[in-house]
């Protein structure tokens, strides 16, 4: 019954590929988020969605294409991946439109991505 | 803009020492402040939080005042254990829809 739960959990690739991750959260949450963690372990937010819109869209390289399909679900497609894509990528939810007291964040696990 | 920084580790102690992780902030209005904690291969969970001034967090030992004078909310645990190793960030939440993170820092408990 894992509330954030996203796959694969290790992505190794070539440069130049195209390749998706994808999320589902079980929480009734009506946000998701996908957040990039580098080697030094800083984390940076790349998108969310609430009830399947956009409302947070970062200075992310337009190879990065979130898609919604509805609340419980908010998956990433990289196109044209490049080496410094490499990274650990966590999906995340909460609930209400804002990061809030009452409505941290629940995170899944991550997706190791690697490019070669 | 709002931001958060935390102390730069990596952290080694030893079991039962006292832990501290420095947080100061930098926010518009009143934030409500969070520490995250990720243990080895996994997500962020969160840890404790606090909402106002003199508000404290707690959770599992751990605790967290919200200082406004001092813009602070330093992470303290009177004992850690080697289960505690982790990587600990501190956050911030001024209403814009997002969470602004520190850098993290690895704490490291040896037995």
């Amino acid at each position: 019954d894992t509330a954030v739960s996203q796959t694969p959990k290790y992505l190794v690739t070539q440069m130049g590929n195209d390749k998706s991750i994808k999320c589902e959260q079980n929480l009734g949450h009506d946000t998701m988020y996908w957040y990039k963690q580098d080697s030094k372990k800083f984390l940076k937010i790349m998108f969310s969605y609430n009830n399947k819109e956009l409302i947070i869209n970062e200075t992310v390289p337009n190879r990065f294409s979130p898609k919604s399909p509805d609340k419980a679900h908010l998956n990433l497609h990289i196109n044209s991946l490049e080496l410094g894509d490499s990274a650990v990528y966590f999906c995340a939810s909460s609930q209400g439109t804002e990061s809030s007291y009452n409505s941290p964040l629940h995170f899944g696990n991550g997706t190791r991505l690697t490019v070669t | 803009g709002n931001s958060v920084t935390q102390m730069e580790g990596p952290v080694t102690l030893s079991e039962e020492a006292f832990l501290t992780i420095n947080c100061t902030y930098t926010a518009t209005g009143y934030p409500s402040l969070f520490w995250y904690v990720q243990y080895p291969g996994e997500g962020l969970q969160l840890l404790l939080k606090a909402t106002k001034a003199d508000d404290k967090g707690s959770n599992k030992g751990f605790e967290a005042t919200y200082r406004k004078e001092t813009t602070s909310f330093h992470l303290e645990k009177g004992s850690v254990q080697v289960s505690d190793s982790a990587v600990y960030f501190c956050a911030l939440s001024a209403n814009d829809y997002k969470l602004s993170f520190g850098a993290g820092t690895t704490v490291t408990v040896r037995a």
